[in-house]
């Protein structure tokens, strides 16, 4: 069955710490995949897509990477986080372009 | 102007209420998404309609691709449907999705 997973489903970092959110897909082969972010009082926005190994496409400039070193891994990194970092972070997938398939997502908190 | 508009932006029922959700979009689109986000928890896909209606429970979603716009019904509303609900649309591009700003549901007892 087509699963997403993805972890940690909280984190607590403090300013100026690295980051690195894993996701998982387990069901399918050359997915799409996405991640997005949810600010406090904001709607989802997507951050990263990527069709490919090693196929990146940033959409907003930010203090966040992003990498595909396998099929169906797809990680999100920072080196150093800022306040503003804050949020919840989730993974997404796609085969055909109308379906997606939603990891649990992850509550980050920098402080 | 947002791509993805959703109405209202607050609801709050009743126990046994009938709920309408409403969402418009200004972009064309290849699928449009429903979507439940509990506090604290993760997201939970409710629906995706490229047309016409879907239902699942109590719950029933509508598109109307002409005008723009799709409706969720949530029939005999009950306290445990209380969550943020998110309207996403899917474009042509890559299956990137464009999301509205959610809907927080409350539904007292």
């Amino acid at each position: 069955s087509q699963t997403i997973h993805q972890w940690p489903a909280t984190l607590v970092q403090p300013v100026g710490s690295p980051l690195s959110l894993e996701c998982t897909v387990e069901g399918t082969s050359n997915p799409n995949l996405y991640w997005y972010r949810q600010a406090a009082g904001r709607g989802l926005q997507l951050l990263f897509y990527s069709i490919g190994i090693d196929q990146i496409s940033s959409e907003v400039p930010q203090n966040l990477s992003a990498s595909r070193p396998q099929d169906r891994q797809f990680i999100l990194s920072s080196k150093k986080l800022l306040l503003s970092d804050s949020g919840f972070y989730l993974c997404a997938w796609s085969v055909t372009g109308q379906e997606a398939f939603f990891g649990q997502g992850t509550r980050l908190t920098v402080v | 102007k947002n791509e993805v508009e959703q109405s209202p932006q607050n609801l709050t029922a009743q126990e046994g209420e009938f709920i309408t959700i409403n969402c418009s979009y200004s972009v064309g689109i290849s699928a449009l998404h429903w979507l439940q986000q509990h506090p604290g928890g993760g997201i939970v896909s409710l629906f995706m309609l490229s047309s016409g209606k879907k239902k699942h429970g109590r719950l029933i979603a509508t598109i109307n691709i002409q005008e723009k716009h799709s409706s969720l019904h949530i029939t005999a509303s009950h306290p445990r449907d209380s969550a943020v609900y998110i309207c996403a649309v899917g474009g042509t591009s890559y299956g990137k999705l464009t999301f509205g700003q959610g809907t927080i549901l409350t539904v007292h007892p």
